[in-house]
């Protein structure tokens, strides 16, 4: 069954303390990964697609990485303003896009 | 370029009544999605749905919920004889196809009283 996984659930970091978040994918032949910020009352803003294993985008102080198993959204000098919830999701093999529970990310000043 | 458009941003139902949520995709997208999210929660898929098809709707529950994309017009999620388990946010996402990125529209915040 195709299956979307991220850790940790909850991550609390300082200003300034960079870290990483993951997500893990079972998926029949990957045709793209997606990440996305949410913040709450709002809907989730497109980030990010990976296509292919050892592809990279970057936007400000985040860099997305992909595997063949898993994606890694990396958080340079996070600022308070990067608090929010990170989901990421791919294309299942019945072509619905199937999202991760999502890491909730608080940056304290 | 206009972005999903959802409407009403927020809607009060008393039970038994009916809820209509309508969802204008971005334009040029044909691949519709409804995700259901109840607070402190993540998305849950509800139904997949190209032009005048109903592509996945493994989500959604069989009764009181149904799901339309019209050839022309906005897609219309309604829910009959709403329930207080029913309040949540709805939020609708489209993409250019099955493959690529989906962008969300600002959700409907449904409750139930």
């Amino acid at each position: 069954e195709d299956q979307v996984t991220q850790s940790p659930e909850a991550l609390r970091l300082q200003e300034g303390e960079s870290s990483s978040l993951n997500c893990s994918y079972t998926v029949s032949g990957l045709r793209g990964l997606f990440w996305y910020r949410q913040d709450p009352g709002k809907g989730p803003e497109f980030l990010f697609t990976l296509y292919s294993a050892g592809e990279e985008k970057e936007k400000e102080r985040l860099k997305a990485t992909l595997t063949k198993k898993e994606s890694f959204l990396h958080i340079t000098a996070p600022k308070p303003e990067d608090s929010a919830t990170y989901l990421c999701a791919v294309p299942s093999s019945r072509d619905k896009v199937i999202f991760g529970p999502g890491t909730s990310l608080s940056v304290i000043p | 370029n206009a972005g999903v458009m959802q409407n009403p941003r927020h809607l009060v139902r008393r039970r038994g009544q009916e809820a209509r949520l309508r969802c204008s995709p971005m334009k040029g997208h044909s691949h519709v999605y409804w995700y259901r999210q109840l607070p402190e929660e993540g998305l849950k898929f509800m139904v997949y749905l190209q032009k005048e098809n109903i592509i996945d709707e493994s989500g959604m529950p069989k009764e009181r919920f149904s799901a339309e994309f019209p050839k022309e017009g906005p897609s219309i999620l309604r829910i009959q004889q709403v329930v207080r388990g029913d309040s949540a946010a709805y939020f609708c996402a489209s993409s250019l196809t099955g493959n690529t990125e989906a962008f969300f529209g600002q959700g409907t915040r449904l409750t139930v009283v």
